[in-house]
């Protein structure tokens, strides 16, 4: 199946610092990726939906500005976190869909983002 | 508004046979998923239904009824290893994922 990373893995930032996540599609071509959030015992949340060559798509609720979504090329979509404040402390995934199945969804490993 | 329902947790013997339910009601459908997912990992695919009936993949099926909003996946031979939140989520009509909260499994020896 399809590989999609993310690095870091775990990241402990101080409040008012930016953190950058990178998702990459490892053996495929992704134009569009999805970020997600999930607190501890809780469904994952689509936070947005980022298209490679335009402006990421984000969900109600979710500050833009805050979350800055790039999609630099087909295999990499990044997400930053600026300005963090210990509230943005979550497990961040991001999904690609499948090629032959656009309904499938291949997951990252998540990152565990720790703002102190 | 959309919902996906499902049981918070469950307990099951190693060896025995569970079955985790989840009702949705969505605008639209494209599919129903069931993921897995271990503690601290991110959700692995386990099966995906778009038509009713029952699809069987080894120890895991998964059913799904249309007409009643309703899917089950059943896990046979329970071993330690399938200690995990299993999500259900459906695809809606925009084909966007709408997630249940997970069922906490618990397997006990």
């Amino acid at each position: 199946g399809a590989v999609v990373s993310q690095h870091p893995s775990r990241v402990i930032c101080k409040s008012g610092t930016s953190v950058k996540i990178e998702c990459r599609s490892l053996d495929f071509q992704a134009t569009t990726m999805f970020w997600y959030r999930q607190f501890p015992k809780k469904s994952l949340m689509l936070m947005a939906t980022s298209n490679e060559g335009s402006k990421a798509t984000y969900e109600q609720g979710v500050e833009k500005d805050k979350f800055l979504i790039n999609h630099a090329s087909l295999t990499l979509s990044t997400l930053t976190v600026t300005s963090a404040h210990p509230e943005d402390s979550s497990f961040y995934i991001c999904s690609a869909p499948g090629q032959r199945d656009y309904n499938e969804q291949f997951f990252g490993p998540g990152t565990r983002l720790t703002v102190l | 508004g959309q919902n996906i329902d499902q049981p918070t947790e469950m307990t099951a013997t190693e060896g025995a046979i569970v079955q985790i339910n989840c009702t949705y009601q969505t605008s639209g459908f494209n599919g129903l998923f069931w993921y897995q997912q271990h503690a601290g990992e991110a959700p692995t695919f386990l099966s995906y239904n778009v038509l009713d009936g029952l699809e069987e993949k080894g120890r895991f099926s998964s059913f799904l009824s249309r007409s009643k909003g309703y899917s089950y996946l059943l896990l046979k031979e329970l071993q330690m290893k399938d200690s995990a939140s299993y999500l259900c989520a459906v695809s809606d009509s925009n084909y966007q994922l709408i997630w249940g909260a997970g069922t906490k499994l618990i397997i006990k020896p």
